[in-house]
């Protein structure tokens, strides 16, 4: 059985901080990969990034960034300087076994 | 360029109706999965399948039946709604048997049971 979980239900910003979304996952098997995806309030879900178990380097894409800690078991993802746009649900999710496993999402607010 | 499209959109049924939520994907997809969306519980699996014919139970099945005839096609039954199958129904195919591929994502069914 696999497991995500996003402690953070609600988080609310003022644009232009720096924002830090928790993800913490757990699995047995030792391959997996592990998703972000955003569903802003139009509803469809939308794909960021992608990571193996092996692959413990940090990624960062334009002002999003991505910290995998493989002794914690967590995939955190920092937007840096949040703008209204970045408004959403984010999903941290785990595959492993064919089976992608969502976290209950947490919800950004950014306020100009 | 459709991806995965979902069919119906939006749908209010009464207790004890049944119906089909159709998701159609033009991508040549190997796999295609079934969720619902619930306040607070992120996506959860209802039923996939690993190719045309086949389908398996994920996290939460009761309640629903699935079929893949058609490599494009996974069809969502509800036999007899209850109102606890209102949710967001997202219907999602990714490309190969590997874990690394991203799965593409159909823009949602909102039922509602009454």
């Amino acid at each position: 059985a696999q497991k995500v979980t996003q402690a953070q239900t609600e988080i609310s910003v003022v644009e232009k901080e720096d924002v830090t979304l928790d993800c913490v996952y757990e699995t047995r098997d030792t391959t997996y990969y592990l998703f972000w995806y955003k569903q802003p309030p139009s509803g469809e879900l939308v794909f960021l990034i992608r990571r193996n178990s092996f692959d413990e380097q940090n990624e960062i894409s334009g002002r999003y960034s991505w910290n995998f800690q493989k002794s914690t078991s967590s995939f955190n993802f920092t937007i840096t300087a949040s703008q209204v746009v970045d408004s959403a649900v984010y999903f941290c999710c785990v595959n492993a076994g064919n089976m992608l496993t969502f976290g209950g999402g947490t919800r950004l607010m950014v306020k100009p | 360029n459709a991806g995965v499209t979902q069919t119906p959109k939006f749908r209010v049924l009464k207790t004890g109706q049944s119906m089909t939520l159709l998701c159609a994907q033009d991508m040549n997809h190997e796999y295609m999965y079934w969720y619902r969306q619930d306040p607070g519980m992120g996506l959860r699996l209802i039923h996939y399948s690993v190719g045309e014919g086949t389908t398996a139970k994920g996290e939460v099945p009761d309640g629903y039946n699935v079929s893949r005839l058609k490599k494009q096609n996974f069809l969502l039954g509800l036999e007899s709604a209850a109102p606890s199958q209102t949710s967001v129904y997202f219907c999602a195919s990714s490309a190969t048997v590997y874990m690394n591929t991203e799965a593409f994502f159909g823009q949602g069914t909102r039922l509602t049971v009454v």
